[in-house]
């Protein structure tokens, strides 16, 4: 099986940074990875798929990138709504997720 | 509106079933996956498999596979998941999501989640 490594686990940042976050694949997946945001208590939403498209509606501040087994999500200037846990899942074969990035103050 | 709608909260004892429904309008049911994903607290999502509303085709991982059945209506546009010999291990939220078909698919579409508690 697939296995998808994040980090960091945590980070703390303030409204305006940069933030950046990794994903890495146990072997090559091309660009099928999806990225999600999950604030708690609630579901998951679909922020950038294959790699790179950015879904319908989710802010142009979010970006993706990578191919292969290394992949980055990356919010250009936080804020406050972007507080929450962010995911990665590789749609290579198993759908498997990544054990979250929370991202807080 | 385009949504997907869940069934309320269950507890359960060790060694029942559980099932699951999960109700979809707004957009064509038989036209799209849907998948079975659970979270336990503080845990990250874990897909338990997918199934074709049309075909009724199922794919399951390999770690749920022959205790956990998905099933529809297209009567109705509803979904199923029962998963049988609870243990406290399945203590989870459980959610359902839309998406499409083979490698490349994505999780468009998600219900508001169930909570399933297994407890003696």
């Amino acid at each position: 099986d697939i296995q998808m490594t994040q980090s960091p686990p945590s980070l703390s940042a303030s409204v305006g940074d940069r933030v950046t976050i990794s994903c890495r694949a146990s072997q090559s997946i091309g660009s099928y990875l999806n990225w999600y945001q999950q604030n708690s208590g609630n579901a998951p939403k679909l922020l950038i798929y294959a790699a790179s498209t950015l879904e319908s509606g989710v802010s142009s501040r979010f970006s993706g990138s990578g191919s292969g087994t290394e992949f980055t999500l990356t919010i250009s200037s936080l804020q406050p709504e972007d507080f929450a846990t962010y995911y990665c899942q590789e749609s290579y074969a198993s759908r498997a997720f990544g054990q979250g990035t929370k991202v807080e103050v | 509106q385009v949504q997907l709608v869940q069934s309320g909260t269950e507890v359960k004892k060790p060694g029942a079933s559980v099932k699951v429904s999960c109700k979809a309008s707004g957009y064509t049911f038989t036209n799209y996956g849907i998948n079975w994903v659970r979270q336990a607290t503080g845990q990250g999502p874990e897909w338990m498999g997918w199934m074709n509303p049309n075909s009724g085709d199922t794919g399951y991982v390999q770690k749920f596979q022959g205790r956990v059945t998905f099933d529809r209506d297209t009567s109705t546009a509803t979904a199923y998941m029962e998963l049988n010999s609870l243990t406290s291990e399945d203590t989870a939220v459980y959610f359902c999501a839309k998406g499409g078909f083979g490698s490349g698919s994505y999780f468009d579409l998600w219900g508001q989640g169930t909570l399933v508690t297994v407890s003696s």
